[in-house]
Formats: C-alpha cells, structure tokens, sequence
C-alpha cells in the first residue's frame, strides 16, 4: 500500500510570494491533516480536512489555506510568504478517527 | 489546555544502553498517548501507543506505559542500537477527531 506522499520534496521561495503544497493521502484515508515544523516552536497543527471538509483549524493566520479534493488529496497555500513561514510542512492521513496519523516525508520550504 | 512535555536533548548513549524518555501531559478526559520517531529526512512514523489507563505499548523493543495517575507515558528501550539515533516525539490525542498535540522532541544520538 503507497504511504503519504508530498510534493514537491522543496522549495525556495521570495518573500511575498505564494506557494502550493500537494498531499496524496494513504488510499481510503479521507482525513488529512498538515502541521508545520519549526526548529523553535516544533509540530504545531495547522488545520484538517475531512471529506472536503475543514474539521478542525490550529492558531495561524489567514495566510495559510488549505482544501481538499473529492479523492481526498490535499493541498496547502501560504499566501504573501514571510522568512518565519521556512519550516518543514507535514501532512498526515488517517483512516478512521484515533487511529494513528500517517505522516509524509515533508515538504521544506525555505523563504528568502 | 492540554499539553505534552518531553525532557530536553539531546539524549547521547552508548550501544547497548538502557534508554528512558520523559513524558508527561496534561488533559482533561481520557486522550490517547504515542510516541512517533523521526529519521533525518523523512516524517513521522508512529512508533507506539496506547489508549487508556494501565495499557503498555511496545514495538521494536521499546516500550511505554500510560500512567494515568502520574500522568505519564515514559518511553524505554533496555538496549538501544546505533539504527535507533533519531528524534522522538511524545503526543496526545485529546479525543477522536481532534488534533494531535506533540510535545518539542527529543534527540536520541548513539554511538558504536
């Protein structure tokens, strides 16, 4: 069974631009989750989607979205990039709820 | 609200040593507890859990028990090898549908 897979693997981007995360979810899974990671502030949660749905939001700005697809593949958009957005972005699908999450190999983004 | 504590690293050992990981939470309710590693370069892979009071979780050697009274969720290996130098992360699941809450990470560094 594939895992979760994120692309692209990296990405350098200028501050004040965008960038668009991809999330390709463990077949079956239909929640996907994405967290930021930070050398400081570690895995801090960013939202989840549930069948196209937004289910649960953590404490960022409006900058971040996300959606979901009908195949519950995900993506994620940071608008207006600043050089605090850098970090490691990880998505994780689940298949039923407290089941364990299942993380991708990252997406790092560095904003220069 | 709820929160995850892992004492700082990094944790430096020698092959064959007895590993302890600190953890411990605070809740409301009942959450769920694991514990995830991380490889350099790759996300998070659920290494153990357990859902409720008393429970032991053990995979690969290592184990950990929930204590609820101590609240805890500790993580132990009697005899750590080089291939287990990573970063490992406590966290909880405050109930099913809710975002996983990680505690910072703590890095586990062995030598030959």
């Amino acid at each position: 069974k594939a895992g979760v897979t994120q692309t692209p693997r990296y990405l350098i981007k200028t501050r004040g631009q965008q960038v668009t995360l991809s999330c390709s979810p463990i077949s079956g899974h239909r929640s996907v989750s994405w967290y930021q990671q930070t050398p400081g502030q570690g895995l801090q949660f960013l939202f989840e989607y549930f069948s196209e749905t937004q289910r649960n939001k953590g404490n960022f700005p409006g900058r971040f979205s996300g959606r979901q697809f009908s195949n519950s593949r995900s993506e994620m958009n940071v608008s207006t990039l600043e050089l605090g957005d850098s970090a490691l972005y990880l998505c994780a699908s689940q298949g039923v709820d407290n089941s364990p999450l299942h993380f991708g190999n990252g997406t790092r983004l560095t904003v220069t | 609200g709820d929160s995850v504590t892992q004492m700082e690293g990094p944790v430096t050992l020698s092959e064959e040593a007895f590993l302890t990981i600190n953890c411990t939470y605070t809740a409301t309710g009942y959450p769920s507890l694991f514990w995830y590693v991380q490889y350099p370069g790759e996300g998070l892979q659920l290494l153990l859990k357990a859902t409720k009071a008393d429970d032991k979780g053990s995979n690969k050697g290592f184990e950990a028990t929930y204590r609820k009274e101590t609240t805890s969720f500790h993580l132990e290996k009697g005899s750590v090898q080089v291939s287990d130098s990573a970063v490992y992360f406590c966290a909880l699941s405050p109930q099913a549908g809710t975002a996983l809450i990680f505690g910072k990470g703590t890095t586990l560094s062995v030598s030959s």
